[in-house]
Protein backbone atom coordinates (compact mmCIF):
# COMPACT_ATOMS: atom_id res chain seq x y z
CA UNK A 1 0.00 0.00 0.00
CA UNK A 2 0.83 3.65 -0.30
CA UNK A 3 3.59 4.80 2.47
CA UNK A 4 4.66 8.01 3.99
CA UNK A 5 7.84 7.87 5.42
CA UNK A 6 9.13 10.70 7.98
CA UNK A 7 13.07 11.19 9.09
CA UNK A 8 14.57 11.08 11.58
CA UNK A 9 12.10 9.30 14.25
CA UNK A 10 13.73 10.79 17.23
CA UNK A 11 16.33 14.05 17.28
CA UNK A 12 17.68 15.54 20.46
CA UNK A 13 18.89 18.82 19.93
CA UNK A 14 20.94 21.54 21.91
CA UNK A 15 18.45 24.76 22.09
CA UNK A 16 19.01 27.30 19.79
CA UNK A 17 20.01 25.08 17.19
CA UNK A 18 17.47 24.01 14.10
CA UNK A 19 15.88 20.62 13.22
CA UNK A 20 15.21 19.66 9.82
CA UNK A 21 12.34 16.95 9.63
CA UNK A 22 11.28 15.29 6.15
CA UNK A 23 8.38 13.81 5.14
CA UNK A 24 8.71 11.66 1.67
CA UNK A 25 5.62 10.02 -0.16
CA UNK A 26 6.70 6.49 -1.30
CA UNK A 27 4.27 5.73 -4.08
CA UNK A 28 2.88 8.31 -4.95
CA UNK A 29 2.79 11.81 -5.65
CA UNK A 30 1.33 14.17 -3.41
CA UNK A 31 1.03 17.88 -4.34
CA UNK A 32 -0.41 18.85 -0.52
CA UNK A 33 0.87 17.94 2.49
CA UNK A 34 0.13 18.28 6.41
CA UNK A 35 2.11 19.08 9.12
CA UNK A 36 0.95 18.22 12.65
CA UNK A 37 2.11 18.30 15.69
CA UNK A 38 0.74 16.10 19.53
CA UNK A 39 1.48 16.74 22.42
CA UNK A 40 1.12 13.87 25.41
CA UNK A 41 -2.50 12.98 25.65
CA UNK A 42 -3.46 15.24 22.90
CA UNK A 43 -4.79 15.51 19.36
CA UNK A 44 -2.98 15.84 16.09
CA UNK A 45 -2.68 19.88 16.16
CA UNK A 46 -2.44 20.98 12.09
CA UNK A 47 0.13 23.35 12.28
CA UNK A 48 0.38 23.93 8.28
CA UNK A 49 -0.38 22.67 5.02
CA UNK A 50 2.50 22.17 2.91
CA UNK A 51 1.85 22.91 -0.94
CA UNK A 52 4.15 21.36 -3.62
CA UNK A 53 5.64 24.33 -5.62
CA UNK A 54 4.13 27.16 -3.55
CA UNK A 55 4.14 28.56 -0.03
CA UNK A 56 2.85 26.79 2.43
CA UNK A 57 0.13 27.68 4.18
CA UNK A 58 -0.10 28.03 8.19
CA UNK A 59 -2.35 27.63 11.07
CA UNK A 60 -3.66 30.42 13.49
CA UNK A 61 -0.96 31.07 15.83
CA UNK A 62 2.10 29.17 14.12
CA UNK A 63 5.07 30.90 13.47
CA UNK A 64 6.13 30.63 9.71
CA UNK A 65 9.23 31.89 10.70
CA UNK A 66 9.60 29.15 13.09
CA UNK A 67 8.65 26.21 11.74
CA UNK A 68 9.82 26.63 7.91
CA UNK A 69 8.33 24.30 5.08
CA UNK A 70 9.51 23.80 1.95
CA UNK A 71 8.08 21.18 -0.76
CA UNK A 72 10.28 21.32 -3.42
CA UNK A 73 8.98 18.31 -5.25
CA UNK A 74 5.73 15.94 -5.52
CA UNK A 75 7.41 13.51 -3.21
CA UNK A 76 9.23 15.63 -0.65
CA UNK A 77 7.81 18.11 1.83
CA UNK A 78 10.52 19.33 4.75
CA UNK A 79 10.13 20.85 7.91
CA UNK A 80 12.80 22.78 9.96
CA UNK A 81 12.70 24.05 13.58
CA UNK A 82 14.38 26.70 13.98
CA UNK A 83 16.46 28.21 16.48
CA UNK A 84 14.53 25.03 18.89
CA UNK A 85 13.71 25.62 22.32
CA UNK A 86 12.52 23.41 25.02
CA UNK A 87 9.21 24.42 24.70
CA UNK A 88 9.11 22.71 20.66
CA UNK A 89 9.88 19.15 22.20
CA UNK A 90 6.68 17.16 20.56
CA UNK A 91 5.85 14.24 18.71
CA UNK A 92 5.55 15.81 15.04
CA UNK A 93 3.85 14.40 12.01
CA UNK A 94 3.46 14.43 8.56
CA UNK A 95 0.73 13.53 6.16
CA UNK A 96 0.13 13.29 2.68
CA UNK A 97 -2.91 12.93 0.46
CA UNK A 98 -2.83 9.87 -2.31
CA UNK A 99 -5.20 11.31 -4.95
CA UNK A 100 -5.44 8.27 -7.10
CA UNK A 101 -7.01 6.97 -3.46
CA UNK A 102 -9.56 9.26 -3.54
CA UNK A 103 -7.40 11.67 -1.15
CA UNK A 104 -7.11 9.32 1.51
CA UNK A 105 -4.30 10.19 3.88
CA UNK A 106 -1.33 8.66 5.13
CA UNK A 107 0.73 9.48 7.79
CA UNK A 108 4.43 9.30 8.08
CA UNK A 109 5.89 7.71 11.30
CA UNK A 110 6.27 10.90 13.30
CA UNK A 111 9.68 12.60 14.76
CA UNK A 112 9.86 13.01 18.64
CA UNK A 113 12.07 16.24 19.12
CA UNK A 114 13.61 16.55 22.26
CA UNK A 115 15.16 20.50 22.45
CA UNK A 116 17.48 20.04 25.87
CA UNK B 1 -16.16 25.63 19.69
CA UNK B 2 -13.44 23.20 18.05
CA UNK B 3 -13.87 21.74 14.79
CA UNK B 4 -14.82 17.63 16.24
CA UNK B 5 -15.03 17.07 19.37
CA UNK B 6 -15.05 14.14 20.94
CA UNK B 7 -15.44 12.24 24.43
CA UNK B 8 -11.88 11.39 25.35
CA UNK B 9 -12.65 8.37 27.96
CA UNK B 10 -11.43 6.29 29.23
CA UNK B 11 -13.55 3.32 27.71
CA UNK B 12 -12.76 0.22 30.27
CA UNK B 13 -14.80 -2.58 29.09
CA UNK B 14 -14.05 -6.15 29.16
CA UNK B 15 -13.14 -8.66 26.03
CA UNK B 16 -16.24 -9.18 24.14
CA UNK B 17 -17.88 -6.31 25.21
CA UNK B 18 -19.62 -3.89 22.71
CA UNK B 19 -18.17 -0.21 22.66
CA UNK B 20 -19.65 2.70 20.55
CA UNK B 21 -18.00 6.15 20.01
CA UNK B 22 -19.71 9.17 19.18
CA UNK B 23 -18.26 12.49 17.84
CA UNK B 24 -19.76 15.57 16.59
CA UNK B 25 -18.31 17.86 14.24
CA UNK B 26 -19.79 22.09 13.46
CA UNK B 27 -19.10 22.82 9.78
CA UNK B 28 -22.11 21.49 8.26
CA UNK B 29 -20.33 21.43 4.99
CA UNK B 30 -17.65 18.78 5.74
CA UNK B 31 -17.00 16.61 3.02
CA UNK B 32 -15.59 13.48 4.26
CA UNK B 33 -15.54 11.92 7.17
CA UNK B 34 -13.10 8.61 9.11
CA UNK B 35 -12.30 6.82 12.16
CA UNK B 36 -8.45 6.16 12.36
CA UNK B 37 -6.70 4.15 15.12
CA UNK B 38 -3.71 5.45 17.25
CA UNK B 39 -1.49 2.98 19.11
CA UNK B 40 0.62 4.83 21.46
CA UNK B 41 3.55 6.43 20.24
CA UNK B 42 2.55 5.91 16.63
CA UNK B 43 0.97 7.50 13.79
CA UNK B 44 -2.85 7.68 12.98
CA UNK B 45 -3.71 5.10 10.69
CA UNK B 46 -7.35 5.11 8.47
CA UNK B 47 -9.53 2.46 10.52
CA UNK B 48 -12.31 2.90 8.33
CA UNK B 49 -14.05 5.61 6.04
CA UNK B 50 -17.49 6.70 6.81
CA UNK B 51 -20.22 6.74 4.85
CA UNK B 52 -23.78 8.00 4.17
CA UNK B 53 -25.30 4.87 4.45
CA UNK B 54 -23.41 3.51 7.48
CA UNK B 55 -21.01 1.00 6.47
CA UNK B 56 -19.59 -1.88 8.47
CA UNK B 57 -15.98 -3.64 8.34
CA UNK B 58 -16.03 -7.10 10.08
CA UNK B 59 -16.75 -6.23 13.81
CA UNK B 60 -16.49 -2.31 13.64
CA UNK B 61 -19.43 -0.20 12.10
CA UNK B 62 -19.69 3.67 11.02
CA UNK B 63 -22.90 5.49 10.76
CA UNK B 64 -23.41 8.79 10.17
CA UNK B 65 -25.80 11.30 10.70
CA UNK B 66 -25.78 14.53 8.79
CA UNK B 67 -28.76 16.20 10.33
CA UNK B 68 -27.38 16.49 13.55
CA UNK B 69 -23.77 16.38 12.40
CA UNK B 70 -22.77 13.51 14.38
CA UNK B 71 -20.28 9.66 13.18
CA UNK B 72 -20.54 6.85 15.37
CA UNK B 73 -17.97 4.05 15.49
CA UNK B 74 -19.67 0.67 16.66
CA UNK B 75 -17.53 -1.96 17.76
CA UNK B 76 -18.29 -5.22 18.37
CA UNK B 77 -16.63 -8.27 20.29
CA UNK B 78 -13.69 -6.34 21.82
CA UNK B 79 -10.57 -7.96 21.07
CA UNK B 80 -7.61 -6.76 23.50
CA UNK B 81 -5.78 -6.17 20.36
CA UNK B 82 -8.68 -3.14 20.06
CA UNK B 83 -6.99 -1.03 22.54
CA UNK B 84 -6.07 2.15 21.09
CA UNK B 85 -7.39 5.48 21.09
CA UNK B 86 -9.23 6.17 17.97
CA UNK B 87 -9.37 9.50 16.24
CA UNK B 88 -12.73 10.68 14.89
CA UNK B 89 -11.75 12.59 11.85
CA UNK B 90 -13.17 15.22 9.53
CA UNK B 91 -12.32 16.60 5.60
CA UNK B 92 -13.21 20.25 4.46
CA UNK B 93 -12.04 21.65 2.00
CA UNK B 94 -8.92 20.82 1.38
CA UNK B 95 -7.99 20.22 5.35
CA UNK B 96 -8.53 17.88 7.71
CA UNK B 97 -9.55 17.76 11.34
CA UNK B 98 -9.20 15.96 14.01
CA UNK B 99 -11.28 15.15 17.47
CA UNK B 100 -9.28 14.90 20.68
CA UNK B 101 -9.41 10.97 20.47
CA UNK B 102 -11.09 8.91 22.59
CA UNK B 103 -8.79 6.17 24.62
CA UNK B 104 -10.30 2.34 24.63
CA UNK B 105 -8.73 -0.40 27.20
CA UNK B 106 -10.13 -3.80 26.79
CA UNK B 107 -9.44 -5.45 29.26
CA UNK B 108 -9.27 -9.50 29.86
Amino acid sequence: GAVVSQHPSRVICKSGTSVKIECRSLDFQATTMFWYRQFPKQSLMLMATSNEGSKATYEQGVEKDKFLINHASLTLSTLTVTSAHPEDSSFYICSARDESRAGELFFGEGSRLTVL
Amino acid sequence: RKEVEQDPGPFNVPEGATVAFNCTYSNSASQSFFWYRQDCRKEPKLLMSVYSSGNEDGRFTAQLNRASQYISLLIRDSKLSDSATYLCVVRGFNKFYFGSGTKLNVKP
